[in-house]
C-alpha cells in the first residue's frame, strides 16, 4: 500500500541552527500539507501546496520557516534559525484532491527537539 | 471565537463496551467532518468522513453522527477492544475556508481495558 514518506524521523538540534525536513507524498496526490503538532494538541496546518504552488501559508511563520515543492512532487520544510518553541512533531500529508471531501494520508512525522 | 472541542482528554472503558467520543464546534460551518485515529509517535490515520447533509455513517464497528443544529459529532466504537486504544481526532472542513483545509480538535485518548 502506498504511503507518505518523511525523513528524518527524529531530529535534535540546538537553537539558532537550521533544520530541514523532507516529505514524499503518495504518487499522484496533487495536494500536499505540512502540519505541526505539539504534544497533547491536534495538528495545525503550516502550509498547503497544490502541485508546486502554495495555496495557503497563512499560519507559516515566514520569518523563520520556508517550504518548497519545486517539481510538484516531494517537498522540503526548513526552519532557520530554530527556536526552543519549535520542538514538536512535523507531519506531512497528501490527498488526491484539494477539496475537503477527501481523506488526507499522513506520514509518520519528524519529531524535532530543539535544545 | 472559533473552537473545536473534544469532550475529554481521556476516556477509559472496559473491553466489550461502546465508546462514545464527542466533538463540538463553535462558530464554524463545516462542509465535512472527519475522524482520525492516532497512535503514539505516528501520524493520524483516516477513519470516517461525514458530510453536512448526512446524519450518520457506519464502517464495521464504527459509527459517526453529525448534528448541525447541535453543532456536534459523536463517534462510537461498539464492542471495543484493547487494540482500539489510541487518540481519536475530529477535524472539520469549514465552508469558506481556504481550499478545504482540515481544522483539528485536540483529540480524546481512549483506553480500553481487558
Amino acid at each position: 500500500e502506498a504511503e507518505v514518506a518523511q525523513s528524518p524521523r527524529y531530529k535534535i538540534t540546538e537553537k539558532s541552527q537550521a533544520v530541514a525536513f523532507w516529505c514524499d507524498p503518495i504518487s499522484g496526490h496533487a495536494t500536499l500539507y505540512w502540519y505541526r503538532q505539539i504534544l497533547g494538541q491536534g495538528p495545525e496546518l503550516l502550509v498547503q501546496f497544490q502541485d508546486e504552488s502554495v495555496v495557503d501559508d497563512s499560519q507559516l511563520p515566514k520569518d523563520r520557516f520556508s517550504a518548497e515543492r519545486l517539481k510538484g512532487v516531494d517537498s522540503t520544510l526548513k526552519i532557520q534559525p530554530a527556536e526552543l518553541g519549535d520542538s514538536a512533531m512535523y507531519l506531512c500529508a497528501s490527498s488526491l484532491h484539494v477539496q475537503g471531501g477527501y481523506e488526507q494520508f499522513f506520514g509518520p512525522g519528524t519529531r524535532l527537539t530543539v535544545l | 471565537s472559533q473552537k473545536i472541542e473534544q469532550n475529554s482528554e481521556a476516556l477509559n472503558i472496559q473491553e466489550g463496551k461502546t465508546a462514545t467520543l464527542t466533538c463540538n464546534y463553535t462558530n464554524y460551518s463545516p462542509a465535512y467532518l472527519q475522524w482520525y485515529r492516532q497512535d503514539p509517535g505516528r501520524g493520524p490515520v483516516f477513519l470516517l468522513l461525514i458530510r453536512e447533509n448526512e446524519k450518520e455513517k457506519r464502517k464495521e464497528r464504527l459509527k459517526v453522527t453529525f448534528d448541525t443544529t447541535l453543532k456536534q459529532s459523536l463517534f462510537h466504537i461498539t464492542a471495543s477492544q484493547p487494540a482500539d486504544s489510541a487518540t481519536y481526532l475530529c477535524a472539520l472542513v469549514n465552508y469558506g475556508g481556504s481550499q478545504g483545509n482540515l481544522i483539528f480538535g485536540k483529540g480524546t485518548k481512549l483506553s480500553v481495558k481487558p
